[in-house]
């Protein structure tokens, strides 16, 4: 079975431009989560969409958005980057979502550098 | 907010000796409790986990504790070995279905 892909894996961006990053879940998984990934920060929960719908959000601006479509596979968008969105972006799939039973796994990342 | 604190951010162990890496958590209703293992340049692992129900889990080499009432759990390596030089990351997954990541512990293990 395919392990979870990540589309770019390197992006480098300007300041005020806008980004979009893909990530392709395992087969069968319906549920992507996406997470941000910084020296400072650690890893920190942006979204996660399940079946097409978002159904949690962490605490990030209405700068960072994402959807899924009806194949699971998820986009997430940056609009009016910042440096500070300078990051290593990471999806993770599983079955159902966050839980005992629905193991997570991680895509490989894009790095986005924003200048 | 939800939040987990983990200690400490950096462990440097003799190869074959113990490391213990603690989180503690602020949502009591937390209930399901990752720990990944992410090496240089890679992609996060989940290496072992455990729920509310239940005090100690144990898989090979590697065991976690939890302690609901005090709202901590810890990661215990024993034995360790040069491959399980990385960062570690606990989680918890909070009443409200976010999960929160504890800002990580870099182990390295001294030959």
């Amino acid at each position: 079975k395919a392990g979870v892909t990540q589309t770019p894996r390197y992006l480098i961006k300007t300041r005020g431009q806008q980004v979009t990053l893909s990530c392709s879940p395992i087969s069968g998984h319906r549920s992507v989560s996406w997470y941000q990934q910084t020296p400072g920060q650690g890893l920190q929960f942006l979204f996660e969409y399940f079946s097409e719908t978002q159904r949690n959000k962490g605490n990030f601006p209405g700068r960072f958005s994402g959807r899924q479509f009806s194949n699971s596979r998820s986009e997430m968008n940056v609009s009016t980057l910042e440096l500070g969105d300078s990051a290593l972006y990471l999806c993770a799939s599983s079955l159902g979502g966050w839980g005992a039973y629905n193991e997570q796994f991680f895509g490989p990342g894009t790095r986005l550098t924003v200048l | 907010g939800e939040n987990v604190e983990q200690h400490p951010s950096t462990l440097s162990v003799q190869e074959g000796d113990s490391a213990v890496i603690k989180c503690t958590y602020s949502d009591s209703a937390s209930n399901y409790f990752p720990w990944y293992k992410q090496e240089l340049g890679k992609r996060p692992q989940l290496i072992i986990d455990i729920r509310s129900n239940v005090g100690e889990k144990k898989d090979q080499r590697i065991a976690v504790t939890l302690n609901k009432t005090a709202k901590h759990f810890s990661l215990h390596i024993t034995e360790t070995q040069p491959e399980d030089s990385a960062v570690y990351f606990c989680a918890a997954l909070s009443s409200a279905s976010k999960i929160i990541f504890g800002s990580g512990t870099r182990l390295s293990i001294r030959p």
